[in-house]
């Protein structure tokens, strides 16, 4: 089942904050968010694994909520190098398939 | 040195033939899988392979045929092109329990079908 992701698009101002949502209609595992810039491969950015657990790297951050089946990207003090397509990918039942959203585009204005 | 590498990059055929897309890893990974990345961005798993055996096989026509002679190297083989195979084709890799891992794309192979 595909996780659904909101919003499909945002426009920001360099230094503003946005934030990416993904939800799932099944129970979840784990949570992989990845980044895709135009003509490039996707690339992680982190995982969250079931538990509840916050993440993040640099002004990058993610929640998983199991309870709500959700998990949320959080950007802040956003970039110009921000923009892109970010993608959740769930997994449920350990299976090892991560089936990915269909994306967020964010495009970040100087 | 490229981590996941495919060839060719680009790939422009005409329908009914045949083409392969070849992959292969550096990394030491267990696990390469096969992404589809159609005209709306939507990434969506076809095969997955563990160890040269087949782990994961999406509803995907049995027209795609994915064959993996090592753990380094996944290759797709499509027969009979149609127009609604053109897409990105994404190979990957990762360890697994891929829960707790990372997966590596390599750059895409843009196939248009005319």
């Amino acid at each position: 089942q595909q996780p659904v992701q909101s919003p499909q698009a945002v426009i920001l101002r360099e230094g503003e904050d946005a934030v990416i949502n993904c939800s799932s209609s099944k129970a979840l595992y784990s949570v992989h968010w990845y980044r895709q810039k135009h003509g490039e491969a996707p690339v992680f950015l982190m995982i969250l694994l079931k538990g509840g657990e916050q993440k993040g790297h640099d002004k990058i951050s993610a929640s998983f909520n199991e309870k709500k089946q959700q998990s949320s990207l959080y950007l802040t003090a956003s970039q110009l190098s921000y923009s892109g397509t970010y993608f959740c990918g769930t997994e449920s039942g350990r299976d090892d398939k991560i089936i990915f959203g269909k994306g967020t585009r964010l495009h970040i204005l100087p | 040195d490229t981590a996941v590498s495919q060839t060719p990059k680009y790939l422009v055929t005409q329908m009914g033939n045949d083409k392969s897309i070849k992959c292969e890893q550096n990394l030491g990974h267990d696990t390469m899988y096969w992404y589809k990345q159609d005209s709306k961005k939507f990434l969506k798993i076809m095969f997955s392979y563990n160890n040269k055996e087949l782990i994961i096989n999406e509803t995907v026509p049995n027209r795609f045929s994915p064959k993996s002679p090592d753990k380094a190297h996944l290759n797709l083989h499509i027969n009979s092109l149609e127009l609604g195979d053109s897409a990105v084709y994404f190979c990957a890799s990762s360890r697994l329990p891929v829960s707790g891992n990372t997966i590596y794309f390599g750059e895409g192979s843009w196939l248009t079908v005319v």
